[in-house]
């Protein structure tokens, strides 16, 4: 069964780092997203992005962050300057629209210290 | 703002027991609403509903809608120790965008 592959699985980033989250959605799929998920809190929806670009995103996406799809199979988070606040699980996710819902990947944890 | 809620937090019960998982939204431009369960990880889909009234079944676990009331329930007939999980309500938007409640969690005992 197609998956959607993140990597690395954890992450530990000393505060005002950069760090690049990697993840390969399903070859067919168009829509592709960013979530996070804070320990013990709710999975928060971060970024979509369709046809080369951002289509939606959300507060907490600010200028920290950005998305890209840099080779046509990659999707990548990247976070200027980490802080504190921002160690969360990050969840890729793709979709053919509407049709079977989303496939997630596996998470990037990723703790700034 | 898109509003996910789920109820309970959280129940434990028995295996064999039946659980009933609720999940009310309040959602602009509502285009679906998907179940996922989560483990130790990434949400894993169940079911996506679309249209009211309509029963979505796999194997011990079933899903309806009601666009009318705004909710859905997720049951669970003959729960399982491998049904212990966290059991997340999400609704789609027009834009594609996901909203997620909370979440159960679910703790079967043998």
């Amino acid at each position: 069964e197609p998956e959607v592959t993140q990597t690395p699985s954890h992450q530990v980033t000393q505060m005002g780092q950069e760090v690049i989250l990697r993840c390969v959605p399903i070859s067919n799929h168009l829509y592709f997203y960013w979530y996070r998920q804070i320990l013990g809190q709710k999975v928060e929806f971060l970024v979509s992005f369709y046809n080369n670009e951002i289509s939606e995103k959300s507060e907490i996406f600010d200028d920290q962050f950005s998305v890209e799809r840099p080779d046509g199979s990659n999707f990548t988070l990247k976070i200027r300057s980490t802080k504190l606040e921002d160690s969360a699980m990050y969840f890729c996710a793709s979709s053919v629209v509407g049709l079977y819902g989303y496939t997630f990947g596996s998470g990037t944890r990723l703790t700034v210290v | 703002e898109d509003k996910v809620v789920q109820s309970p937090l959280s129940l434990v019960v028995h295996e064999g027991d039946t659980v009933t998982l609720n999940c009310s939204y309040e959602v602009t431009n509502f285009r679906s609403l998907l179940w996922y369960k989560q483990e130790k990880k990434a949400p894993t889909f169940l079911f996506m509903l679309t249209s009211s009234g309509i029963e979505k079944k796999s194997g011990r676990l079933s899903s309806i809608l009601d666009k009318k009331e705004l909710f859905s329930i997720l049951n669970i007939t003959a729960t399982q120790t491998g049904d212990s999980a966290i059991y997340l309500c999400a609704v789609e938007a027009y834009d594609y965008k996901l909203s997620f409640g909370a979440g159960t969690t679910v703790t079967v005992r043998a």
